[in-house]
């Protein structure tokens, strides 16, 4: 299967910790893309990289969180000092060069489950 | 800044009709729309878009409809069936830009 892939797709961490996801976007996909999305509302944009540049980040990635992309190819996403509210489910997705100058499609992975307790 | 408004949470259908899900936007900037579907636990898969220049897309059994004017899309699925339930969310993209998603509605397909 060669959709985006998420690791791990569940993690319950305890408040205060510091907790990574992993994300392996689609192969030739140059954009690389993480949203956040809670019960009952869709989901909300992070931030994105084109190859390893980080390109714009949204004001919901407070200063806890950050996001590498060091080699252009599989990207992470750390939280420190995990909350209460950061419980979510993390989504990565991908974009290819050759569908952004006529609409920009985002294909998401499966997703990872953040429960802070 | 709810940019991107679903405002039905549910919809229930009879297996074999039309099940239409609306969409309604309020950035002009707005150029490409899609339509994504999710099922529990699983991450949202890309179903179909359409392009600000036109007001029409077909794919099979679903077809996404714009009315720029209103600022509004929808989503036709026709014949619905039962394997159709699922979570569906609106988004739309300006440029290049990130894309913004409504809070999406729970298609229900009854058998």
């Amino acid at each position: 299967d060669t959709g985006v892939s998420q690791d791990p797709r569940h993690k319950i961490t305890k408040r205060g910790q510091n907790v990574t996801f992993r994300c392996d976007p689609i192969s030739e996909h140059n954009r690389l893309y993480w949203y956040r999305q809670t019960l009952g509302q869709g989901p909300e944009f992070l931030t994105y990289f084109q190859n390893e540049a980080q390109l714009e980040k949204s004001r919901l990635l407070s200063d806890r969180f950050s996001a590498e992309r060091p080699k252009g190819s599989f990207s992470t996403l750390e939280i420190q000092r995990t909350e209460q509210g950061d419980s979510a489910m993390y989504l990565c997705a991908s974009s290819h060069p050759r569908t952004q100058s006529s609409g920009n499609t985002i294909y998401f992975g499966e997703g990872s489950w953040l429960t802070v307790v | 800044d709810q940019q991107v408004k679903q405002n039905s949470p549910s919809l229930s259908v009879q297996e074999g009709r039309i099940s239409i899900l609306n969409c309604d936007y309020t950035n002009s900037m707005f150029d490409y729309f899609l339509w994504y579907k999710k099922y529990p636990a699983e991450g949202p898969t890309f179903l179909i878009s359409i392009s600000s220049i036109k007001d029409k897309n077909e794919d099979g059994r679903f077809t996404v409809f714009l009315n720029k004017s209103a600022k509004h899309l929808s989503l036709h699925i026709v014949p619905s069936q039962p394997g159709d339930s699922a979570v569906y969310f609106c988004a739309a993209s300006a440029g290049n830009n990130d894309m913004r998603f409504g809070a999406g509605t729970r298609l229900t397909v009854k058998p």
